[in-house]
């Protein structure tokens, strides 16, 4: 089974700063990641996939990097809105397994 | 444009089944370029995946629930649904339906989540 992981746990970030979001995967998923934007009280909201392809209507600050095991989500100066938590998720597998990281919190500072 | 709404009750007893549906609009279930999925998050937790069924009727569940998972459709409602037997406290938790487009891979649209809440 493929473990996610992300780092930090929590990302204390200003207005208009960068913000730089990591996960990793216990094994390989090739570029079979994707991130998720979820705020309090809403369904996950699908930014990224296919590790660096943005999904219909994201705007061009958040970025996606990284294959094999290693991931990055950037955002590249934050907006209010973007103060949310973030996850990632792979769906490498054969037969079908998502597997979702445990999430970074991105918050005020 | 998809659009999928969860339904079922909001309160069920420990070692009961529960039972959601999801009503999708928009689009037709039996379609090859979607599948569809269940998720769940407890409360202050992250997600989970429980399992997900293809327009073939295959499905495909979490290792960690499969013993107690069922996912079915039901093409002439154009709804797919949600059994988990045996619950517990455990299973509390905000579950969502979920389409993957095949072409991308990821769960692209969700349903707007329901509680559910395993209590006696």
């Amino acid at each position: 089974e493929i473990v996610m992981t992300q780092s930090p746990a929590t990302l204390s970030v200003s207005p208009g700063e960068r913000a730089t979001l990591s996960c990793r995967a216990s094994q390989s998923v090739s570029s079979n990641l994707a991130w998720y934007q979820q705020k309090p009280g809403q369904a996950p909201r699908l930014l990224i996939y296919g590790a660096s392809t943005r999904a219909t209507g994201i705007p061009a600050r958040f970025s996606g990097s990284g294959s094999g095991t290693e991931f990055t989500l950037t955002i590249s100066s934050l907006q209010s809105e973007d103060f949310a938590v973030y996850y990632c998720q792979q769906y490498n597998n054969w037969p079908p397994r998502f597997t979702f990281g445990p999430g970074t919190k991105v918050d005020i500072k | 444009q998809l659009q999928l709404q969860e339904s079922g009750p909001g309160l069920v007893k420990p070692s009961e089944t529960l039972s959601l549906t999801c009503t999708v609009s928009g689009g037709s279930i039996s379609s090859s370029s979607y599948y569809w999925g269940w998720i769940r998050q407890p409360p202050g937790k992250g997600l989970e995946w429980i399992g997900s069924i293809y327009y073939s009727g295959s499905t495909y569940y979490n290792p960690s629930l499969k013993s107690r998972v069922t996912i079915s459709v039901d093409t002439s409602k154009n709804q797919f649904s949600l059994k988990l037997s045996s619950v517990t406290a455990a299973d509390t938790a905000v579950y969502y339906c979920g389409v993957v487009v095949a072409a991308i891979g990821a769960f692209d649209i969700w349903g707007q989540g329901t509680m559910v809440t395993v209590s006696s």
